[in-house]
């Protein structure tokens, strides 16, 4: 399958951890990257290789990978953390975005 | 610091072109690849397709083949990307972003955006 699948939505209160999955064949031979998107802007990426975090990008951002599975974690969640979260990867020579997970800060 | 910019919104009927640039600074141009990425109103993020910015080839997304043509000037460090056949399907904000190959070919900078509306 050529499909990244992600949860459409994910709340979580303040200070909180959240934990945003993101599914698929590709996962498991390719690496994955995270884009964090709020209104009005451009993508920014937060995550890449897995587990990468690129500078500028706070430590309470982190990344996992098991299996066809990959799994951007938020801890301690701040209210500027909410935004929709996209995750990317490839299958063959095509370039493969999930469908984005809303991130809501209560 | 490496910075994307793109050019200004556009309007266009049905059945017309549009031609969107990309100019880079900061960075070794033909270094990198730059992708095309549209996001439709509400929605989500759509992969266009990919060009060397050194050798020139391209590699499309299978939605758009035959419509999309992504092309670069090296002497000016600006990348284009022309949609024909614009239908109102087509309406998005258009999104030019520098392919990293040491970072696993993810895409660490973007541009600002370009919002292409497509009505009669």
């Amino acid at each position: 399958s050529s499909e990244l699948t992600q949860p459409p939505s994910v709340s979580v209160s303040p200070g909180q951890t959240a934990t945003i999955t993101c599914s698929g064949d590709a996962l498991s031979k390719i690496y994955s990257s995270w884009y964090q998107q709020k209104p009005g802007q451009a993508p920014l990426l937060v995550m890449y290789k897995d587990t990468e975090r690129p500078s500028g990008i706070p430590e309470r951002f982190s990344g996992s990978s098991s299996g066809t599975t990959v799994t951007l974690t938020i801890s301690g969640v701040q209210a500027e953390d909410e935004a929709d979260y996209y995750c990317q990867s490839a299958d063959t020579k095509y370039v493969i975005f999930g469908g984005g997970t809303k991130l809501t800060v209560l | 610091q490496v910075l994307l910019v793109q050019s200004g919104a556009e309007v266009k009927r049905p059945g017309a072109s549009v031609k969107v640039s990309c100019k880079a600074s900061g960075y070794n141009f033909t270094s990198n690849g730059i992708s095309w990425v549209r996001q439709a109103p509400g929605q989500g993020l759509e992969w266009m397709g990919w060009i060397n910015a050194y050798k020139g080839n391209t590699n499309y997304g299978r939605n758009l083949q035959g419509r999309v043509t992504m092309t670069t000037d090296t002497s000016t460090s600006t990348a284009y990307m022309e949609l024909r056949s614009l239908r109102s399907d087509d309406t998005a904000v258009y999104y030019c972003a520098r392919l990293t190959p040491v970072a696993g070919d993810a895409f660490d900078y973007w541009g600002q955006g370009t919002l292409v509306t497509v009505s009669s």
